[in-house]
């Protein structure tokens, strides 16, 4: 079964230090998302992309954040300067083209801690 | 995206049916109900979506009263394995344009016990 994979699984930073986070969605999806779930808390919505550019961005998504679909095959979330805040699980999802559900395939997460 | 409510936590025991009911009192007449399973540490897994009545796949079944005001996910015969973090979503999958994105809760805790 295809599958959302995310690399690192891991990764520990400094505050101040520029991170991607790198995504590979499945490969006939067209929609893809950021989401992000600090421990313990509710998952919440970063950002969604289709067609090449954002199609809605949250609050959270601020000026320090930046999405790019270098590729055919990657998807990345980019941390221009990371903060203490920041520290959490950052979940990269796709979708299918079309309308007619909310079905997303998550990818397992990649644990971001921020010293 | 409507609000939805339920339950912090629920027990239950190996091989029991387990009922988890969502309330969505402003659900709009476009809403779609959806839910999502989390287990510790991983990426949220899609379980089921519905519009009204009853939806059945091979993991879960799904019932919507007619006046599509609360939602209930039934799991048959549950194993220590589904225990994990159940989220009840509800949205417009038609009108949505190009975003589809979920708007999360705080889920309901299932603990399956021996």
């Amino acid at each position: 079964e295809p599958e959302v994979t995310q690399t690192p699984s891991h990764q520990v930073t400094q505050m101040g230090q520029e991170v991607i986070l790198r995504c590979v969605p499945i490969s006939n999806h067209l929609y893809f998302y950021w989401y992000r779930q600090i421990l313990g808390q509710k998952v919440e919505f970063l950002v969604s992309f289709y067609n090449n550019e954002i199609s809605e961005k949250s609050e959270i998504f601020d000026d320090q954040f930046s999405v790019e679909r270098p590729d055919g095959s990657n998807f990345t979330l980019k941390i221009r300067s990371t903060k203490l805040e920041d520290s959490a699980m950052y979940f990269c999802a796709s979708s299918t083209q079309g309308q007619g559900s909310y079905e997303q395939y998550f990818g397992p997460g990649t644990r971001l801690t921020v010293t | 995206l409507a609000k939805t409510t339920q339950p912090i936590s629920m027990d239950s025991y190996e091989g029991q049916e387990v009922n988890i009911t969502c309330s969505h009192n402003n659900i709009a007449t476009n809403d779609y109900i959806t839910w999502y399973q989390q287990f510790p540490s991983q990426g949220p897994r899609f379980i089921i979506q519905g519009y009204k009545t009853k939806v059945t796949n091979e993991v879960a079944s799904l019932f919507i009263p007619a006046d599509r005001k609360s939602s209930t996910l039934s799991l048959p015969r549950v194993s220590l394995s589904d225990t994990a973090v159940y989220y009840c979503l509800v949205g417009d999958i038609y009108n949505a344009g190009n975003n589809r994105k979920l708007i999360w809760g705080l889920g309901t805790s299932l603990a399956v016990n021996p």
